[in-house]
């Protein structure tokens, strides 16, 4: 595809709903971040894979987050038992290669989350 | 891991007025750095980059020199047109292993005619 694309653009959840977020990267990119921004803030780092080895979770706010990308592309971002203060964008980026001075990030236009 | 640290906004200035927007990082060795920008309905996308110290990046007319003295990353133009309106951020990676980025806070800037 001619970028990475996120599903679905909008969600509403009610607290303790879980939700699942989908990112496609970019065709043929080894590399798969997902990243949280608050309502103007910068963003933040989540998890990172390279190709399907989770290889940084660091980011992850709380073991109600979950993360896979199972054959290397595709990745969905889970969160259970969804609280307000996850209301966010919640944005995907992808890039070819492993090493972030070799290429840039691409980033999808975000899913943005409200839970009420 | 790394850190950043850039100029909370919001900037704003007419057009033709020089920009000045201040990154400073702390950081484990040399690593690259980044611009990142954010279009008004649109992603994030990369302004312009240096891979080394003492690097030049540039692209679109914006310039930022990566200072190893002063661990700084400041982002500059001479003349911005109103078409520079968007939030801007400073990125270097969280860790020296160099794959994902840490991102500043974003400095909204607002162009006028």
């Amino acid at each position: 595809g001619a970028g990475v694309s996120q599903s679905p653009r909008y969600k509403v959840a009610k607290r303790g709903q879980d939700v699942a977020l989908r990112c496609d990267p970019i065709s043929g990119h080894v590399s798969l971040f997902w990243y949280q921004q608050a309502l103007g803030q910068g963003p933040e780092f989540l998890t990172y894979f390279q190709n399907e080895a989770q290889l940084d979770k660091s980011g992850l706010p709380s073991d109600r987050f979950f993360a896979e990308r199972p054959e290397g592309s595709v990745s969905t971002l889970k969160i259970q038992r969804t609280q307000q203060e996850d209301s966010a964008v919640y944005l995907c980026a992808s890039s070819l290669e492993g090493r972030t001075y070799n290429s840039p990030l691409h980033f999808g236009n975000g899913t943005r989350l409200t839970v009420t | 891991g790394n850190s950043v640290t850039q100029m909370e906004g919001p900037v704003t200035l007419s057009e033709e007025a020089f920009l000045t927007i201040n990154c400073t990082y702390t950081a484990t060795g040399y690593p690259s750095l980044f611009w990142y920008v954010q279009y008004p309905g649109e992603g994030l996308q990369l302004l312009l980059k240096a891979t080394k110290a003492d690097d030049k990046g540039s692209n679109k007319g914006f310039e930022a020199t990566y200072r190893k003295e002063t661990t700084s990353f400041h982002l500059e133009k001479g003349s911005v047109q109103v078409s520079d309106s968007a939030v801007y951020f400073c990125a270097p990676p969280i860790h020296q292993a160099g794959t994902a980025l840490i991102f500043g806070k974003g400095t909204t800037l607002s162009v006028s005619s």
